[in-house]
């Protein structure tokens, strides 16, 4: 299994222009998650969908939409960069709480993408 | 505002010593508190994991140490190796999915 892909691993965007960070997992996991991660504040979701078709908001969706046609994939869309949205971008993917026998839920993530708005 | 506070923001240690990392968090919904670890390059990977319900989860050289009443976690490295070093995120959640991280400890361990 190659796990949580995602492409691609750098990208320099110019202010106002717009692109779409791709991810994937081949674990037939149901929950998948998008966060960034900017310098001494962590990691902050910004979309989650729970299944096909199915997504809402985390911590800080402004400036970001998701779409989640299959099971399988999970794309980022940003629309109109800003030099704001520079992080590094990582997408997550598990089961569903209630649908494994494990005490815990484990989220795997992706290697990340770096993205540099100029 | 930081939903899970995280302290220190880094730490060195020798080899061999004890690494402590601390936690706090405000909403008593919490149910589900985890460690990830990740390393330069990477992707967090989950390290351990809480539920409130127990005071204490050791996993080899890595405990984690809850305490419901002042609402603070913490992790425990036990005899640091220089492979530990990495930068530590604890986490929160209500049900396991919408993880709420801290600001994340960069642990060094010196050899």
């Amino acid at each position: 299994n190659a796990g949580v892909t995602q492409t691609p691993k750098f990208r320099i965007l110019k202010i106002g222009q717009s692109m779409t960070l791709q991810c994937a997992q081949d674990m037939n996991h149901n929950y998948m998650y998008w966060y960034r991660q900017d310098p001494g504040m962590g990691l902050k979701l910004i979309y989650y969908s729970v299944g096909a078709g199915i997504t809402d908001k985390g911590e800080v969706p402004n400036g970001y939409n998701v779409s989640r046609s299959t099971t399988e994939d999970f794309p980022l869309r940003l629309e109109l960069a800003a030099p704001s949205q520079t992080s590094v971008y990582f997408c997550a993917s598990s089961y569903s709480p209630f649908e494994r026998e494990e005490s815990y839920n484990e989220q795997f993530f992706g290697p990340g993408t770096r993205l540099t708005v100029l | 505002q930081q939903q899970v506070k995280q302290s220190p923001q880094s730490l060195i240690v020798q080899k061999g010593g004890i690494s402590i990392i601390n936690c706090a968090y405000e909403n008593t919904a919490f149910d589900y508190f985890p460690w990830y670890q990740q390393f330069p390059g990477k992707g967090p990977a989950l390290l351990i994991a809480i539920r409130p319900d127990v005071s204490e989860k050791k996993e080899g050289r890595f405990t984690i140490s809850f305490n419901k009443s002042a609402k603070q976690f913490s992790l425990h490295i036990m005899d640091s190796q220089p492979g530990d070093s990495a930068t530590y995120f604890c986490a929160a959640s209500i049900g396991d999915y919408k993880l709420s991280f801290g600001a994340g400890t960069t642990v060094t361990v010196r050899a």
